[in-house]
C-alpha cells in the first residue's frame, strides 16, 4: 500500500497568512493526489484533484502543487471558514489511502 | 444536487452484523463508482471500499477483507454496506462517497460525500 505523511500535523496561524501543507507518498503517483477540507461534525469536502486541479466552487486562494512523491498544498489569504482539518489522498492505486491529516487552527 | 444520505448505523456487539443504505440523488447514479469511507472517534480518513459503477467489480481494504460486502442497486439509486462479524476497531463514523469519474472502473477520487452514519460495536 502506499503511505501517505502529511506535514505539519497541527499548525497554528493567523486570518490573512499564506499557509502550506506538505504531503509525501511513499512511493511516484504521479499527479494522482487529491486535498481535502474537513471541518467538526462535517464530511470531507473535496477541494484539489488530480495534484493542481480546482474543484468547482471551491475558492480561488486554495492551490495545489507537486507531482512524482512531494506536493503541496497552499491558502493565499487564510479566511476564517479555512480553520479545519485538511487531508491528502493518493488516487494512483488501489487502496487508496489518504495521510494523517494537518488540523489548521486559529493563532 | 448532489445528495447522498447515509442510513443505518447504531449500536451493535461484537460480532454482530449491521447493513449500511446509502440513497443517492441529483446524479446519474448507474454511471459512477461508489465508494464507503470510515473515520474512527478523533482520528482521520480510511477507504473502506468500491464498487464500479454496474457493481461488476469490487475492492476492499485489507482490514475489512472477508467481512464486508459492497453493493449497489442501480435500479433504486441505492448503495449497501453489509458489515459481518463487527470488532471494536469498526467503530467509526461510515460515509458513502460519489466518485469523480464517469464510467470508473477503479476507485479514484471520492468528489461528493454523504452526512455519515455512525456504527458503534460494543457489548
Amino acid at each position: 500500500d502506499i503511505q501517505m505523511t502529511q506535514s505539519p500535523s497541527s499548525l497554528s496561524a493567523s486570518v490573512g497568512d499564506r499557509v502550506t501543507i506538505t504531503c509525501r507518498a511513499s512511493q511516484s503517483i504521479s499527479s494522482y493526489l487529491n486535498w481535502y477540507q474537513q471541518k467538526p461534525g462535517k464530511a470531507p469536502k473535496l477541494l484539489i484533484y488530480a495534484a493542481s486541479s480546482l474543484q468547482s466552487g471551491v475558492p480561488s486562494r486554495f492551490s495545489g502543487s507537486g507531482s512524482g512523491t512531494d506536493f503541496t498544498l497552499t491558502i493565499s489569504s487564510l479566511q476564517p471558514e479555512d480553520f479545519a482539518t485538511y487531508y491528502c489522498q493518493q488516487s494512483y492505486s488501489t487502496p487508496v489511502t489518504f495521510g494523517q491529516g494537518t488540523r489548521l487552527e486559529i493563532k | 444536487q448532489v445528495q447522498l444520505v447515509e442510513s443505518g448505523g447504531g449500536v451493535v456487539q461484537p460480532g454482530g452484523s449491521l447493513r449500511l443504505s446509502c440513497a443517492a440523488s441529483g446524479f446519474t447514479f448507474s454511471s459512477y463508482g461508489m465508494h464507503w469511507v470510515r473515520q474512527a472517534p478523533g482520528k482521520g480518513l480510511e477507504w473502506v471500499a468500491f464498487i464500479r459503477y454496474d457493481g461488476s467489480n469490487k475492492y476492499y481494504a485489507d482490514s475489512v477483507k472477508g467481512r464486508f460486502t459492497i453493493s449497489r442497486d442501480n435500479s433504486k439509486n441505492t448503495l449497501y454496506l453489509q458489515m459481518n462479524s463487527l470488532r471494536a476497531e469498526d467503530t467509526a463514523v461510515y460515509y458513502c462517497a460519489k466518485d469523480m469519474v464517469v464510467f470508473g472502473v477503479v476507485a479514484a477520487t471520492p468528489d461528493y460525500w454523504g452526512q455519515g452514519t455512525l456504527v458503534t460495536v460494543s457489548s
